[in-house]
């Protein structure tokens, strides 16, 4: 299947500062990309969407300027944590497709980024 | 009720049994998929389906979409596939997922 990567792997940084996690897919062009977040022992839960070239769509309780996301190519996503808080410590995973944004007929696989833990002291 | 049930919530087998996990949704879907968690996090997609039965070594998924359920089945059980397994039906015209709460499945020698 597609490779996605994620960078960094693991991050431990201090209250207040930003951390930003990239997401890349290597082998294809992912027009559609997701972030999700994973606390200990709870399911994932989609913080947002993106598409190429347009505004993240965010889940609803999910602080779109505390959560920044740039999709600025067809394989590369961000996400910035801004002024991370402890409680903001969590797995963030993201996966892309290469669905056709709309396209009801079409449904891709979406692949998985190995994931990014964050821990906000 | 969650929107998508999966059972069981835990499974313990012994190496070389035959496994089956159950996904039931309760919404309008186009496709599901089965994703294997290991410890680390790393997710990894198993299959994606939107009828019948797909085939990928020892694994095999099946979904009746007019039931709304899907299974997925392990054969020959061995120890590296001890993981949590997820159903994740998609939903919406973006594909987004909407997750079970996974089945941790462990696999004694």
């Amino acid at each position: 299947g597609a490779v996605v990567s994620q960078h960094p792997s693991w991050v431990i940084c201090k209250s207040g500062t930003s951390v930003k996690i990239e997401c890349r897919s290597l082998d294809f062009q992912a027009t559609t990309m997701f972030w999700y977040r994973q606390f200990p022992k709870q399911s994932l839960m989609l913080m947002a969407t993106s598409n190429e070239g347009s505004k993240a769509t965010y889940e609803q309780g999910v602080e779109k300027d505390k959560f920044l996301i740039n999709h600025a190519s067809l394989t590369l996503s961000t996400l910035t944590v801004t002024s991370a808080h402890p409680e903001d410590s969590s797995f963030y995973i993201c996966s892309a497709s290469s669905q056709l944004a709309g396209d009801l007929s079409s449904y891709n696989e979406q692949f998985f980024g190995p994931g990014t833990r964050l821990t906000v002291l | 009720k969650n929107e998508v049930e999966q059972s069981p919530q835990n499974l313990t087998a012994q190496e070389g049994e035959f496994i089956t996990i159950n996904c039931s949704y309760s919404v309008g879907i186009s496709a599901l998929h089965w994703l294997q968690q290991h410890p680390g996090g790393g997710i990894v997609s198993l299959f994606m389906l939107s009828s019948g039965k797909k085939k990928h070594g020892r694994l095999i998924a099946t979904i009746n979409i007019q039931e709304k359920h899907s299974s997925l089945h392990i054969t020959a059980s061995h120890p590296r596939d001890s993981a949590v397994y997820i159903c994740a039906p998609t939903r919406g015209s973006q594909g987004n997922l909407i997750f079970g709460k996974g089945t941790k499945l462990s696999v004694k020698p």
